[in-house]
This record gives C-alpha cells, sequence and structure tokens, in this order.
C-alpha cells in the first residue's frame, strides 16, 4: 500500500498563475482532507470531504477550490495564486479510528 | 471552541534522559485526541489514538496518556532517532472529521 500519495512534491508559481494539487488514497477511506501548513500557524484545515460527491470548507477556504474526483482522489485547485498562498500542502484521509494518514506534501512557493 | 496547546515548544535532552511532552486541550465532546510524530520535511506520521481519560497507549520509547483536561507523551529513555516535531490533535463531537492541532513540540535528543 502506497497509502497517501501528493503530487507535485514542489511547485514554484507566479502570482496570478494556476495550479491543481492532485491527492489519492488507496485505504478505501471515506474522507478526505486539505491541509496548509505554515511557521507559527500549524496545520490548518483547508477543505474535507466527508465521502465521494460531498466537499465542505474548513478554517481557511479563501482562494482554492476542490474536487472529489471520485473515492481515491481529492485534489486542490489554486485559481489565481498569491504570496500569502506560499506553504506546504497536505492531504490526508480518515481511517475507522478518526486518525488521519497524511501524504508527504506539497512545497508551493509563490512569487 | 476547540483548543489545543502544547508545552514545551522545544525540548532538548540527552540520549538516555526521560521526559514528558504536554498537550492541554478544550474540546466539546471529545471523540479522540492524536499524537503524530513529524520529521523534517515530511508529512505528520500517525503514533497514537486515545479516545477517553484514563487510557494509555506504548509504542517503544513512547506512551501516551489522557486526563479530562491534558495529555501527555512520555520518552523514555529517548535515542537520537527520536528527534522530530511532535502534534496533538483533537477532534470533538461538534467538529466531526476536524482535526484541531497544537502547534507542536521540537525535541532534540543529542548522544
Amino acid at each position: 500500500n502506497a497509502g497517501v500519495t501528493q503530487t507535485p512534491k514542489f511547485q514554484v508559481l507566479k502570482t496570478g498563475q494556476s495550479m491543481t494539487l492532485q491527492c489519492a488514497q488507496d485505504m478505501n477511506h471515506n474522507s478526505m482532507y486539505w491541509y496548509r501548513q505554515d511557521p507559527g500557524m500549524g496545520l490548518r484545515l483547508i477543505y474535507y470531504s466527508a465521502s465521494e460527491g460531498t466537499t465542505d470548507k474548513g478554517e481557511v477556504p479563501n482562494g482554492y477550490n476542490v474536487s472529489r474526483l471520485n473515492k481515491r482522489e481529492f485534489s486542490l485547485r489554486l485559481e489565481s495564486a498569491a504570496p500569502s498562498q506560499t506553504s506546504v500542502y497536505f492531504c490526508a484521509s480518515e481511517g475507522q479510528g478518526y486518525e488521519q494518514y497524511f501524504g508527504p506534501g506539497t512545497r508551493l512557493t509563490v512569487t | 471552541e476547540d483548543q489545543v496547546t502544547q508545552s514545551p515548544e522545544a525540548l532538548r535532552l540527552q540520549e538516555g534522559e526521560s521526559s514528558s511532552l504536554n498537550c492541554s486541550y478544550t474540546v466539546s465532546g471529545l471523540r479522540g485526541l492524536f499524537w503524530y510524530r513529524q520529521d523534517p520535511g515530511k508529512g505528520p506520521e500517525f503514533l497514537f489514538t486515545l479516545y477517553s481519560a484514563g487510557e494509555e497507549k506504548e509504542k517503544e520509547r513512547l506512551k501516551a496518556t489522557l486526563t479530562k483536561k491534558e495529555s501527555f507523551l512520555h520518552i523514555t529513555a529517548p535515542k537520537p532517532e527520536d528527534s522530530a516535531t511532535y502534534l496533538c490533535a483533537v477532534q470533538g463531537a461538534s467538529n466531526t472529521g476536524k482535526l484541531i492541532f497544537g502547534q507542536g513540540t521540537t525535541l532534540q535528543v543529542k548522544p
């Protein structure tokens, strides 16, 4: 089992450019999550999907959109990147005991 | 509002010097308290889930305990490879699926 995978691992964007972060899990989990991690701010929830076909906003959703493509895949899109979106982005999926399993992260820099 | 506070922010230990990390929490209806380990440049790695006061979980040199207000992660005779940031998170009944993370404790174990 690969667990949770994310692509790309690194990305540099210019202000105003768009991109999609991809996430997939092979653990047959229903719920999936997108977080960002910033120094001094900890991990903050951007969006989550409790099941295929549903998505909900988390703590910091502004500037992002998500798509739950199927049970395995949950993507995060930045339509018009801003320097404030420079961060490390983690995808996670939830196991049966409510624990979440995280991917390796995408390190995004917006110049 | 659900809240998690971890202390200390940073901890330096000599190899073999046991200590404890603290996680104080406020949550409406605890569904679970979670401990994670995060190495630099990697995603958080799940360690333990605790569901009710009095519960304890152990894994190698780590032991997690839970009371109604806080959790401790006890590290017995640590080794340099235990150096990492340890994150605590809670999930409350009013925030199903959403983990609230603390800021983390960065542990350095010197040989």
